[in-house]
């Protein structure tokens, strides 16, 4: 089965400073899709970004952007130039590249910008 | 585009009573997904449905829960003879048929067992 760990219960940091999330999986499978969802206060699960494991190339959106190491099982979300607004509970989640759809989450970060 | 539309947003059940959670996917996504958060933690995935077809209930509990996707109308959750413990936020997702594409999420709806 697999498992997704977030070590960092939580996080705080000054607003337009640079901050990263980190997250490691474990899987016996060489093909998934990794994805970095967000959850503020108003707790509705937004998709941030997603990183395809057969794509050797870092996922990007706008400030967001991930380090996926695929050998390590590492998959960081970097958070530049934070905005009050990305203050919220960030999960990290696995999906199998087969089967049913189903993600597993990390038990995820609750990040506070400060301003 | 209506997103995923969940109903209600709050429901609070006396123990013994029985919970009706519903869900409307976004238009043209077919997979409709259930996870359950408890306080603090991430989400559980619980079962995934097709119209009229379970695919994979491996997430729920064996008594008291049941889930449905009629051909016609939303998504229901049903929790029987509620308990206490099933205090959380249940939270519905849907999908197209493109694998990996990730889910659209509803904004759950916070049971309380009172």
């Amino acid at each position: 089965a697999q498992t997704v760990t977030q070590s960092q219960p939580e996080m705080s940091v000054q607003e337009a400073e640079t901050v990263t999330l980190s997250c490691t999986y474990d899987t016996s499978e060489n093909n998934y899709y990794l994805f970095w969802y967000k959850q503020p206060p108003s707790r509705q699960m937004i998709l941030v970004i997603r990183q395809e494991a057969y794509k050797q190339q870092n996922a990007t959106e706008n400030r967001f952007s991930v380090n996926f190491q695929k050998a390590a099982k590492s998959f960081s979300l970097k958070i530049s130039d934070s905005q009050l607004g990305d203050t919220a509970m960030y999960f990290c989640a696995f999906m199998r590249d087969q089967g049913a759809q189903k993600l597993v989450f990390g038990q995820g970060t609750r990040l506070t910008i400060n301003p | 585009n209506a997103g995923v539309m969940q109903n209600p947003r709050h429901l609070v059940r006396r123990r013994g009573q029985e919970a009706r959670l519903r869900c409307s996917p976004m238009k043209g996504h077919s997979h409709v997904y259930w996870y359950r958060q408890l306080p603090e933690e991430g989400l559980k995935f619980m079962v995934y449905l097709q119209k009229e077809n379970i695919i994979d209930e491996s997430g729920m509990p064996k008594e008291r829960f049941s889930a449905e996707f009629p051909k016609e109308g939303p998504s229901i959750l049903r929790i029987q003879q509620v308990v206490r413990g099933d205090s959380a936020a249940y939270f519905c997702a849907s999908s197209p048929e493109v694998l990996g594409y990730g889910y659209t999420f509803g904004s759950g709806t916070r049971l309380t067992v009172v």
